[in-house]
């Protein structure tokens, strides 16, 4: 069982919007403001797609946002297109015993 | 641009111990970087395992910490896992990735993978 928890899938057409929650706990994602998305296709590698809960790495389009708010983070997914169909892993730092601990993952189907 | 890449045997007994490399190109793996190892079972999410810096400070799960080694070889710009008595349980695609130092910073940089499958 994942330590941050995700909804398993989520889905939407063309041009509307998506949004993926990731949930954790006062001593993660509570805690700190270094909440990762990572987009993975099958069989590739995850790709870093929203860091620090709010920023977007160059080559990242602006469709993608990330969010806080206390325990749940958030991926929000606007104007999607058939190429964001993948899945989508939230992680978290969790301080200095823990460190990092992720979602388990969310499958985004566009319609 | 950095690249990571990932090498191993592919199969392991169970009981035995695993033993991962990742070979760094385009950067030095003495750069101020940590290098660290995640892990995904077929069909299922990410774990992360640990992270190292070149200097020797080192990071663990601590659900994995007493199985766990990590390693930095900087003649050969790689960096190891040895992962102990295996189970079937650690049946999965094992990723090096990279990470910035200085705070807790995301996995920007991501090898391709290598599946290393526990059976006997």
């Amino acid at each position: 069982q994942s330590a941050l928890t995700q909804p398993r899938s989520v889905s939407g057409s063309p041009g509307q919007s998506v949004t993926i929650s990731c949930t954790g706990t006062s001593s993660d994602v509570g805690a700190y403001n270094y909440v990762s998305w990572y987009q993975q296709y099958p069989g590739k590698a995850p790709k870093l797609m929203i860091y620090d809960v709010t920023k977007r790495p160059s080559g990242v389009p602006d469709r993608f946002s990330g969010s806080k708010s206390g325990n749940t983070a958030s991926l929000t997914i606007s104007g999607l297109q058939a190429e964001d169909e993948a899945d989508y892993y939230c992680c978290s730092y969790a301080g200095i015993y823990t460190f990092w601990v992720f979602g388990g993952g969310t499958k985004l189907t566009v319609l | 641009q950095v690249q990571l890449q990932e090498s191993g045997p592919g199969l392991v007994k169970p009981s035995e111990t695993l033993s991962l490399t990742c070979t760094v190109s385009g950067d030095s793996i003495s750069s101020n970087y940590y290098w660290g190892w995640i892990r995904q079972p077929p069909g299922k999410g990410l774990e992360w395992i640990a992270s190292m810096h070149h200097s020797g400070n080192t990071y663990c799960n601590p659900s994995l910490k007493s199985r766990v080694t990590i390693s930095v070889d900087t003649s050969k710009n790689q960096f190891s896992l040895k992962l102990t008595s295996v189970t079937a349980a650690d049946t999965a695609v094992y990723y090096c990735a990279r990470r910035e130092s200085g705070r807790p910073a995301p996995l920007q940089h991501w090898g391709q993978g290598t599946l290393l499958t526990v059976s006997s």
